[in-house]
């Protein structure tokens, strides 16, 4: 069956600090992969999603990155985080790009002071 | 632009009531239309509408679409405890599964 784990679950980084947050699926191949973030009492924001290794569309312009190295690996990324980044990263994937059904990774709480 | 909008977007009701949860979009090119579930961390799926599957009902729990009003309504009958969460409607339209602010349901003893 197929799992998604995402890490850290929790991370408090201090403005102008670096960040990394991963995600990795297991038992799929060549899945369809996002990253959404998801402000507090609002619905989920897309931000980055992806179609294969190396392919990454931005939806929201903003000093968040995403990358993915290999088929099953997707990495958020900031070289100095802002007080607005703050709040709760889910990563996704489907098998079906944009229509189907997504399953959750656990999130990342990322405070930002 | 494509939006999903929901409402209400906080409802609070006592264990056993019935509740209606409503999910209304403009997309183009509609695809399908998917309810979520988040308790804590992880939304969990419910529910996936298309054409040409326009209701759905799992134990307490149904869905239907429609399409000519451009919405889909969430009921869950005799409701408990375990129904509190922010629900999440989210629609796949052309380029993207858009979703909604969600809708906090708070079921009280």
């Amino acid at each position: 069956s197929q799992t998604i784990h995402q890490w850290p679950a929790t991370l408090v980084q201090p403005v102008g600090s670096p960040l990394s947050l991963e995600c990795t699926v297991e038992g799929t191949s060549n899945p369809n992969l996002y990253w959404y973030r998801q402000a507090a009492g609002r619905g989920l924001q897309l931000l980055f999603y992806s179609v294969g290794i190396g392919q990454i569309s931005s939806e929201v312009p903003q000093n968040l990155s995403a990358s993915r190295p290999q088929d099953r690996q997707f990495i958020l990324s900031s070289k100095k985080l802002l007080l607005s980044d703050s709040g709760f990263y889910l990563c996704a994937w489907s098998a079906s790009p944009h229509t189907g059904e997504l399953f959750f990774g656990e999130g990342s709480r990322l405070t930002v002071l | 632009e494509d939006k999903v909008v929901q409402s209400p977007l906080s409802l609070v009701v006592h264990e056993g009531d019935t509740v209606t949860l409503n999910c209304s979009y403009e997309v183009t090119n509609f695809r399908s239309l998917l309810w979520y579930k988040q308790e804590k961390k992880a939304p969990t799926f419910l529910f996936m509408l298309t054409s040409s599957g326009i209701e759905k009902k799992s134990g307490r729990l149904s869905s239907i679409l429609d399409k000519k009003e451009l919405s889909s309504i969430l009921n869950i009958t005799a409701t408990q405890t375990g129904d509190s969460a922010i629900y999440l409607c989210a629609v796949g339209g052309a380029q993207k599964l858009v979703f909604g602010q969600g809708t906090r349901l708070t079921i009280n003893p």
